[in-house]
C-alpha cells in the first residue's frame, strides 16, 4: 500500500459525458501527479501540482483539467469524453516536486462506451 | 518520440535464469527510477538512482545508472515466478516530470 488513494476504482460512462477522478496523496506529500496509461501509449504524464499550484504540464488535452485543493487532495476532470479516453488513470505523489520518488495510487479504470 | 527506450519489450524465461533489462536515452536525467507494475495496479517504486555510475542492490535485483546519467540497467539474478510483471524505467526532469519507458514485460515460468 503506497498510501495514495484514488476513487473511484472503476468508472463506466458514455461518450460526451464528464467525470471527476479523485486522489489523496500520501500524508505529508505536497506534490501530486496525474498519468494516463493505455495499451498503445504506455504511461503518459498529464499534469503536476505542487502545494496547490500547477507545476508542470504534459500531454493533457484541453478537455481535461485538474486542481489541487488546500488539503492537498487533487481532482482530475475529464469532459466531452471520447472512446479513446478509455484508460487507466493514475495519481502519484511525492514529498517535493523536483523529480523525486513518486508513489502511485491504485488507479481508476475509465471505460467510455 | 520515445525519449526512453527499454529493451527487450518482452522476456519469457525459466525460473533460475538471469536477465538484464536496459533503459536508454539521449537525454540526461536528474535521477532515474525503476518501477514494477502488476496488471490493473499502480506502479510500485523499486529504486531511485541519482549519481552517474551508481549501483544499487535490492536482494536479487541490481540497478545501475550510466556514468553520463542517460541510461540504466536492471539485472535480476536467479529469477523467480514472483518476479513476473511489467518493469518500467522513468527518467526524472528537475521539474518533477517523469518520462516513462514503454516497459519490459517479464514472465518467469516455474
Amino acid at each position: 500500500d503506497s498510501g495514495v488513494t484514488q476513487t473511484p476504482k472503476h468508472l463506466i460512462t458514455a461518450t460526451g459525458q464528464r467525470v471527476t477522478l479523485r486522489c489523496s496523496p500520501r500524508s505529508g506529500d505536497l506534490s501530486v501527479y496525474w498519468y494516463q496509461q493505455s495499451l498503445d501509449q504506455g504511461l503518459q504524464f498529464l499534469i503536476q501540482y505542487y502545494n496547490g499550484e500547477e507545476r508542470a504540464k504534459g500531454n493533457i488535452l484541453e478537455r481535461f483539467s485538474a486542481q489541487q485543493f488546500p488539503d492537498l487532495h487533487s481532482e482530475l476532470n475529464l469532459s466531452s469524453l471520447e472512446l479513446g479516453d478509455s484508460a487507466l488513470y493514475f495519481c502519484a505523489s511525492s514529498l517535493r516536486g523536483g523529480g523525486y520518488e513518486q508513489y502511485f495510487g491504485p488507479g481508476t479504470r475509465l471505460t467510455v462506451t | 518520440t520515445q525519449l526512453l527506450e527499454q529493451s527487450p519489450q518482452f522476456l519469457s524465461i525459466q525460473e533460475g535464469e538471469n536477465l538484464t533489462v536496459y533503459c536508454n536515452s539521449s537525454s540526461v536525467f536528474s535521477s532515474l527510477q525503476w518501477y514494477r507494475q502488476e496488471p490493473g495496479e499502480g506502479p510500485v517504486l523499486l529504486v531511485t538512482v541519482v549519481t552517474g555510475g551508481e549501483v544499487k542492490k535490492l536482494k536479487r535485483l541490481t540497478f545501475q545508472f550510466g556514468d553520463a546519467r542517460k541510461d540504466s540497467s536492471l539485472h535480476i539474478t536467479a529469477a523467480q515466478p514472483g518476479d513476473t510483471g511489467l518493469y518500467l524505467c522513468a527518467g526524472a526532469r528537475a521539474t518533477g516530470k517523469l518520462i516513462f519507458g514503454q516497459g519490459t514485460t517479464l514472465q518467469v515460468k516455474p
